[in-house]
C-alpha cells in the first residue's frame, strides 16, 4: 500500500531564506506527482505537477524534483516571502487511469518577515 | 481563469439528515472526484467518476455516500444519513484530457451536530 511522508511537519523560517521541503514514498510506481499549497481553512491550490518521466518542474520560485528510485520528491523555495506561508502537500498517482491522489499530511511553513 | 467551484461554502446538517453538496468543475474537464479532509488529517480519496460512472471509490465511500453529474455541468456528493464522523471538509476536483492535474475547489465544510 502505498504510504507518502512529508518531514518536516512544520517550518519556520526568516524572509528571504531558500528552504526544502521533503516527500518520501514507499512504491516507486507512480505515474505523477503534484505539490499543493494549502491556506488555513481554504482550498487546494496546484502549483507544480511533475509526470513520471520528468525529473524536474519549476515556477518562479518553486522548483519541483523527483527521483523516483529513491521514493521522494522536494519542493525548493527560493527568496522566501511571508506570503509563501501555507501549508503544502505533495500528492501522488498511483493509478495512471482512475487520477485517484494520495496525499501526504503536509508540512506547515511559516515565513516570518 | 477557470476554476472549480463547490457549493455551499460551509453546511451545519443534524446527524440523520441528507445532505447534497455541489461542484462544478471547469468546464472541458473529464474527470471528476470528492476528496475530503477531516481536521487535522490527511486529505482523502473519497471517489473519482468519469465517462458518467464511478472508476474506482475508496473503503470511506460506502452505501451512504452516492455522486451523480444530474445535467452535464454539476457534479454532486450525497450522503444519504449523516453521521457525526462525516463532520469534515468535503473537496471536489477535476481533471482534463488523460486525467492528469487535478484542480480543486475552494471546500465546502459539512459540520454534522
Amino acid at each position: 500500500k502505498q504510504e507518502v511522508t512529508q518531514i518536516p511537519a512544520a517550518l519556520s523560517v526568516p524572509e528571504g531564506e531558500n528552504l526544502v521541503l521533503n516527500c518520501s514514498f514507499t512504491d516507486s510506481a507512480i505515474y505523477n506527482l503534484q505539490w499543493f499549497r494549502q491556506d488555513p481553512g481554504k482550498g487546494l491550490t496546484s502549483l507544480l505537477l511533475i509526470q513520471s518521466s520528468q525529473r524536474e518542474q519549476t515556477s518562479g520560485r518553486l522548483n519541483a524534483s523527483l527521483d523516483k528510485s529513491s521514493g521522494r520528491s522536494t519542493l525548493y523555495i527560493a527568496a522566501s516571502q511571508p506570503g509563501d506561508s501555507a501549508t503544502y502537500l505533495c500528492a501522488l498517482d498511483g493509478s495512471g487511469n482512475t487520477g485517484k491522489l494520495i496525499f501526504g499530511q503536509g508540512t506547515t511553513l511559516q515565513v516570518k518577515p | 481563469e477557470p476554476e472549480v467551484t463547490q457549493t455551499p461554502s460551509h453546511q451545519v446538517t443534524q446527524m440523520g439528515q441528507e445532505v447534497i453538496l455541489r461542484c462544478v468543475p471547469i468546464s472541458n474537464h473529464l474527470y471528476f472526484y470528492w476528496y475530503r479532509q477531516i481536521l487535522g488529517q490527511k486529505v482523502e480519496f473519497l471517489v473519482s467518476f468519469y465517462n458518467n460512472e464511478i472508476s474506482e471509490k475508496s473503503e470511506i465511500f460506502d452505501d451512504q455516500f452516492s455522486v451523480e453529474r444530474p445535467d452535464g455541468s454539476n457534479f454532486t456528493l450525497k450522503i444519504r444519513s449523516t453521521k457525526l464522523e462525516d463532520s469534515a471538509m468535503y473537496f471536489c476536483a477535476s481533471s482534463g484530457t488523460g486525467g492528469i492535474q487535478a484542480f480543486f475547489g475552494q471546500g465546502t465544510r459539512l459540520t454534522v451536530v
